[in-house]
């Protein structure tokens, strides 16, 4: 089965910097990864999709890379906030009973100082 | 759309209590899912529905844990009976097309305490 490794320790960085979170996983490469945000006490919000013939995607502040020959996704936040503080998630595509359903790796936490 | 709602948001209950989860997911949308999440196993799938059919139930970790949805708008979790090792925090999302867009919209979770 997939396995999704996210780096379990927290990234602390200083406002204005660029956070970069890393996402590996072993087996097949999936169709589409997925990235979302997740607050404490809140449920994950999407905010990108990277198609395996993508190599890039950007949305605003946001940029996500796809390298299936390294297996690993890279998601970056230019300029960073303090309110860019949460946990991120990567999500695989995972087959499932005909579909392809997002595996979610564990998250790691960024922490964003003033 | 209030996106998808998910009920109660904190439940307190006693081992071996019937715990109900109920969700209303985003009104058009075909899927429906229902993840797990604590802090040793992260966010695990235990079911998902297409089109009210349950097509994927081996994420439900045995057999005192069962999901229903009877209709577009309505799905319950239910676990009988409720042991301490199910405390963690439920989340309901869905999805307009699974495998093609693959976004998840998520509800806000169900937070179960089994004492």
């Amino acid at each position: 089965s997939q396995k999704i490794e996210q780096n379990s320790e927290a990234l602390n960085i200083q406002e204005g910097k660029t956070a970069t979170l890393t996402c590996n996983y072993t087996n097949y490469s999936p169709a589409y990864l997925q990235w979302y945000r997740q607050d404490p006490g809140r449920g994950p919000v999407f905010l990108l999709l990277i198609r395996e013939n993508e190599k890039e995607k950007r949305k605003e502040r946001l940029k996500v890379t796809f390298d299936t020959t390294l297996k690993q996704s890279l998601f970056h936040i230019t300029a960073s906030q303090p309110a860019d503080s949460a946990t991120y998630l990567c999500a695989l595509d995972t087959a499932s009973g005909g579909s392809y359903i997002p595996t979610f790796g564990r998250g790691t936490s960024l922490i964003v100082h003033p | 759309d209030a996106g998808v709602i998910q009920s109660p948001r904190h439940e307190v209950t006693e081992m071996g209590q019937e715990v109900t989860l109920r969700c209303k997911p985003i009104s058009g949308h075909d899927y429906l899912f229902w993840y797990r999440q604590t802090m040793m196993r992260g966010l695990e799938l235990l079911i998902y529905f297409n089109n009210n059919v349950p097509i994927d139930d081996s994420g439900m970790p045995e057999d005192r844990f069962s999901a229903k949805m009877p209709n577009a708008s309505f799905s319950t979790l239910k676990i009988q009976p409720s042991e301490p090792r199910d405390s963690a925090v439920y989340f309901c999302a869905s999805s307009l097309l699974a495998g093609v867009t693959g976004e998840l919209f998520f509800g806000e979770g169900s937070r179960l305490t089994v004492l």
